[in-house]
């Protein structure tokens, strides 16, 4: 069974640092990954996405995730943090297939990220 | 552009009544989903439907259904409300079945059963 796991419930970050939200995940076969985000009230945002090529991706709003087989994560970044990025962040993996798997995602728990002045 | 949208954004409901959760979307995907996010608890799977005409059960698929009578429209149904379904409930769609396809969501909707 696949699955995602994002260990810390809460990351704490000063304005201006650099920020990692942590995920890891287990699957069979090759992984597609996603970031989503979700501010309060308001759905879920993609991010960004893992699905071949290059380790490091960039996506939305200057972050970046970086992709590693062997550890099996994909934990995002963001060289300076800015309070507007406090918010709810989830990682994803595809699971299913093109037929009959549905194109399902499985998310990890989410993390709290606060950045604070 | 409109993307997903549900209605209604909140709901009280009673024990035992019932109530349809209404999903639609312009972007002419083929695939949508019902989550519900408890928290602590990530988003979880209810049903999913591949296209007009077709659905499935995702991984907590009690207590509710869904149809896919047109491309546009996913409603999901609770028959007999339970306080267990106490949760904010998220439609989502995807263009086509790859797998590095990202799902677009709705606003949520909160539901309270009392």
């Amino acid at each position: 069974a696949q699955s995602v796991a994002q260990p810390e419930d809460q990351v704490n970050v000063a304005e201006g640092n650099p920020l990692t939200v942590k995920c890891t995940y287990s699957v069979s076969g090759n992984p597609y990954l996603f970031w989503y985000v979700q501010y309060p009230n308001r759905g879920l945002q993609f991010l960004l996405k893992y699905i071949t090529g290059d380790n490091l991706v960039k996506g939305s709003y200057g972050f970046e995730a970086e992709f590693n087989k062997s550890q099996t994560s994909f934990h995002l970044k963001k060289p300076s943090a800015l309070v507007s990025d406090s918010a709810l962040y989830f990682c994803a993996v595809r699971t299913g297939g093109l037929t009959g798997g549905g194109n399902k995602l499985t998310f990890g728990t989410g993390t709290q990220l606060k950045v604070e002045l | 552009n409109a993307g997903v949208t549900q209605t209604p954004k909140f709901r009280i409901l009673k024990i035992g009544q019932s109530m349809t959760l209404q999903c639609t979307q312009d972007m002419n995907h083929n695939y949508m989903y019902w989550y519900r996010q408890d928290p602590g608890m990530g988003l979880k799977l209810i049903y999913y439907s591949v296209g007009a005409g077709i659905t499935d059960k995702g991984e907590v698929p009690n207590g509710y259904n869904v149809s896919r009578s047109t491309t546009e429209d996913f409603p999901l149904r609770l028959e007999l409300a339970a306080p267990s379904q106490t949760s904010v409930y998220f439609c989502a769609s995807s263009y086509r079945a790859g797998l590095g396809t990202e799902a677009f969501f709705g606003q949520g909707t909160r539901l309270t059963v009392v």
